[in-house]
This record gives C-alpha cells, structure tokens and sequence, in this order.
C-alpha cells in the first residue's frame, strides 16, 4: 500500500460545477496537509495548507481533514475554466524542514 | 507571499556536458531546499534535501556523483547534473522552506534536454 493514494482522474467537469478531488494516506504521523496546483510544465503552487484535522477555506477553495480516516478532501466551487490542471495533495509528519510525501497527482479539465 | 526563482527555465546541452540549475529564495531564508525530478504525466519524485551549509541528503537510488547538489547560502541551492545523458532530460523542480513558513514554496521547474 502507497503511503498516499490519489486518483489520477482525468476529471472532466462543466464551467460553474462543484469539484471534489481526495486523497487517502496511511501513515498517521502525517500531520501537515497541503494542496498544489500544477499548470502544465510549471512548478506547483501551494493553494491550501492545513494542520491537523478540520476545515479551511479560501475564497472558492475547501480543505478538509479527517485524520480518524486518514482522508483528506479539496473542494472547489464556481469551477471556472482557469481552474484546469493537475491537482497535488502533499503532506508530512513535522513542520519545518520534513519533506513531503505526494500523491500522483488529478488532471482537472473544466470546460466551458 | 514566499517566492522561490528557479533559473533556467529550459536548457538544452550535449551528451557528456555538466548544466547547472540555480534556486533562488527571494524574500525569506530557505533553511532547507528539496530537489525533485518529475516525468512527463507523473508525480514530483524527490531526490535530495539540502540544509544550508551540510551536506545533501540523497533519496535511494539518486546518484550523487551525478547529481552534485550545493546549498552555500540560505538564499541559493544549485543542482549540477554532471556528463549528462538523453536519459537524464526531465523536468527538475527545487522547493525550499524555513520554520514558521507555511507550506513549501516551489520554483517554476527546469525542462533540462540532452542531445
């Protein structure tokens, strides 16, 4: 079993839908949870991070965590087009200078 | 917000030459950077972690003689691919963090080709 597990999709939904992309890991050290956005040929950038369990939001972004599940879930609403790329959970068991573990990665395509 | 430069952004070189890759914190001091390589359609896979002044900490099966991965300053990590080959053109991607910095901050990647 990998330690982080991520659909890889691809995810195909209509301009305006509600997204829902996830990832299971199996290593309750984990503690730190981030998600990355990835454009095509560009280096990730870091859209929500999140300690422990909970929720977060961030304008039309959602992060949850359910560590009693070892589930962690972003949602993005009024998905708009611009929003198409492949989608990174990323998480670790300290703060600081731990590296990231990654999932494989969802292509999200939203189309108009 | 934190902001990691990434030079180039593309290079081509010749079987059997040494490319540089630079990586640059902007606005705070990197205490610790990572080096990924990632594949067309795949995950980042990591390959080493620098902390600034020790040496690098390589993942198993990273050559590092061919790798040779430098972080001199708190500012600036350099990964060298020495005598490369067509195998070793791939997508680099440094990352770098220091405590109370949330998350970690990535360049806009390298697309090294060898021919």
């Amino acid at each position: 079993q990998k330690e982080v597990e991520q659909d890889p999709g691809p995810l195909s939904v209509p301009e305006g839908a509600i997204v829902s992309l996830n990832c299971t890991y199996s290593n309750s050290a984990f503690q730190y949870f981030m998600w990355y956005r990835q454009y095509s040929r560009k280096g990730p950038e870091l859209l929500m991070y999140t300690y422990s369990s909970g929720n977060k939001e961030d304008g039309r972004f959602t992060a949850q965590v359910d560590k009693s599940s070892k589930y962690i879930s972003l949602f993005i609403r009024d998905s708009q087009p611009s929003d198409s790329a492949t989608y990174l959970c990323a998480m670790s068991g300290g703060g600081g200078s731990e590296k990231l573990v990654f999932g494989k990665g969802t292509k999200l395509t939203v189309n108009p | 917000g934190a902001v990691v430069s990434q030079h180039p952004s593309w290079v081509i070189c010749k079987s059997g030459t040494s490319v540089k890759i630079e990586c640059r914190s902007l606005d705070f001091q990197a205490t610790t950077m990572f080096w990924y390589r990632q594949f067309p359609k795949q995950s980042l896979m990591l390959m080493a972690t620098s902390n600034e002044g020790s040496k690098a900490t390589y993942e198993q099966g990273v050559e590092k003689d061919k790798f040779l991965i430098n972080h001199a300053s708190l500012t600036l990590s350099t990964l060298t691919v020495t005598s490369a080959h067509p195998e070793d053109s791939s997508f680099y991607i440094c990352s770098a963090t220091t405590p109370g910095l949330y998350g970690y901050t990535f360049g806009s990647g390298t697309r090294l080709t060898v021919v």
